[in-house]
């Protein structure tokens, strides 16, 4: 147990679907973030949250956006995605958000297959 | 930008040793090394700092050489529950939160019996 849950652990949606990831913190962090893992790619930096304030958007197409409520809870809101976006989607959190890149702690991930 | 990682596989026996090095083209403040099991979430083994002294966790240590721009993770006497993917994250500057922070493709260790 990491201490970041992420729900649901297999998605499978077709293209016109709309679905959400969610990632649940309980390690009292203020940073959290998505990244994307493809099967032969490194892990992607997708979108980072500072104390709700998103602070990074790595060039992420607008079919994927993300939602941060408070500083437990970050969503990534999906649709209209293509089969390319298929991949294991991570959620992590740090303690503080500072300007030094922290120790991670990743949620076990959302697998995302898009038909 | 993003950093090199060799080998690309290894596969050992339990109790023998191994290097995995992690390279940049770029300038480094930083390396954090991570490892993820298969179908878990990649967990934080340690950061080197620039300036810092060599890390260690369990039997597994790393150092980090500023002028070559590179760090070696080195597993000593493998066990089994060393398997899995060895990621390096390299971060190049001490400001712009996130942007400089990336991770190489990982290196897949598997320790066999």
């Amino acid at each position: 147990e990491t201490g970041v849950t992420q729900t649901p652990r297999h998605l499978v949606m077709g293209m016109t679907n709309k679905k959400s990831l969610k990632c649940e913190q309980h390690l009292g962090h203020n940073a959290m973030y998505w990244y994307k893992q493809s099967a032969k790619k490194p892990l992607e930096l997708m979108f980072v949250y500072s104390l709700e304030e998103r602070v990074e958007n790595n060039s992420v197409p607008s079919r994927f956006s993300p939602e941060c409520p408070n500083s437990s809870h970050l969503f990534l809101h999906l649709h209209t995605l293509q089969p390319e976006d298929s991949a294991l989607y991570l959620c992590a959190s740090s303690q503080d958000p500072g300007q030094v890149f922290e120790k991670l702690f990743f949620g076990s991930g959302t697998q995302l297959s898009v038909l | 930008q993003q950093p090199v990682q060799s080998p690309q596989a290894v596969i050992l026996r339990e109790g023998e040793d191994a290097v995995i090095n992690c390279s940049s083209s770029k300038a480094l403040y930083s390396v954090h090394w991570y490892r993820q099991k298969h179908g878990e979430a990649p967990v934080f083994l340690m950061i080197l700092l620039k300036g810092g002294e060599q890390k260690g966790h369990e039997k597994i240590s790393a150092s980090f050489n500023e002028k070559k721009q590179q760090s070696s993770l080195y597993l000593t006497a493998s066990q089994l529950s060393y398997s899995g993917t060895y990621f390096c994250g390299t971060e190049r500057s001490f400001d712009n939160y996130g942007q400089n922070f990336v991770f190489g493709p990982g290196t897949r260790l598997s320790v066999l019996p």
